[in-house]
């Protein structure tokens, strides 16, 4: 039964970089079936897909984010990571990480508990 | 930017039955969008009903269903509960490895 994990810290600071890591135990990180995910909700808001990676390496993002968004992997210590550059108070929200069936099912099977990074001076 | 639209909210009746929708601004939801919907409940991290139109998560109650209806995608829930009243998603696969969610669906059960 795979398990995700986000962490990082809960308060950045107008125009810094929010860097978040998601940490995956059971299951298989490198396995070619799955693709790992960022999502994020503002409270009160609907879900917003960030982007998501392959175990290559290979990133996709969404296209609104695409210019502050960076989406790395790091298999040995079975992590992915997010970093979202110039924040502003848009960007407080709870952050999810995901596992990615994309190729397959398409669908995201298994969700991180969420953590809530707030944009803040 | 295609936009995946949803009912902002819908009520059902304690038994009743329900179908959300999961449409685009532009076009028709087919099963090459590979939909998906997802139920959240406050405070919690969103749970998998339905993949790839109609394939339901491992311990989904059978009252959930997916299809196509016309040009969207649809959940229907048969034989609604309390406990279902939460907030709904879907996503859809745009190609070029590219997921949009939608703006989900407040579902009430009164």
């Amino acid at each position: 039964q795979v398990q995700l994990q986000e962490s990082g810290p809960g308060l950045v600071k107008p125009s810094q970089t929010l860097s978040l890591t998601c940490t995956v135990s059971g299951g298989s990180f490198s396995s070619g079936n799955y693709y790992w995910s960022w999502i994020r909700q503002p409270a009160g808001k609907g879900l917003e897909w960030i982007g998501r990676i392959y175990s290559s390496g290979t990133a996709n993002y969404n296209p609104s984010l695409m210019s502050r968004v960076t989406i790395s992997g790091d298999t040995s210590r079975r992590q992915f990571s997010l970093k979202l550059s110039s924040v502003t108070a848009a960007d407080t929200a709870v952050y999810y990480c995901a596992r990615d069936r994309l190729g397959t099912w398409y669908d995201f099977d298994s969700w991180g508990q969420g953590t809530l990074v707030t944009v803040s001076s | 930017q295609t936009v995946v639209t949803q009912e902002p909210s819908f009520s059902v009746s304690p038994g009743g039955t329900v179908t959300l929708t999961c449409g685009l601004s532009s076009g028709s939801v087919s099963t090459t969008y590979y939909p998906s919907w997802y139920q959240q409940t406050p405070g919690q991290s969103p749970r998998t009903l339905i993949y790839s139109t109609n394939f339901r998560s491992s311990g989904v109650p059978d009252r959930f269903s997916g299809s196509i209806l016309g040009s969207k995608a649809a959940l229907t829930i048969t034989g609604a509960q309390a406990d279902d009243e939460s907030d709904y998603y879907c996503m859809l696969y745009m190609g070029s490895g590219i997921s949009v969610l939608g703006g989900g669906t407040k579902l009430t059960v009164l």
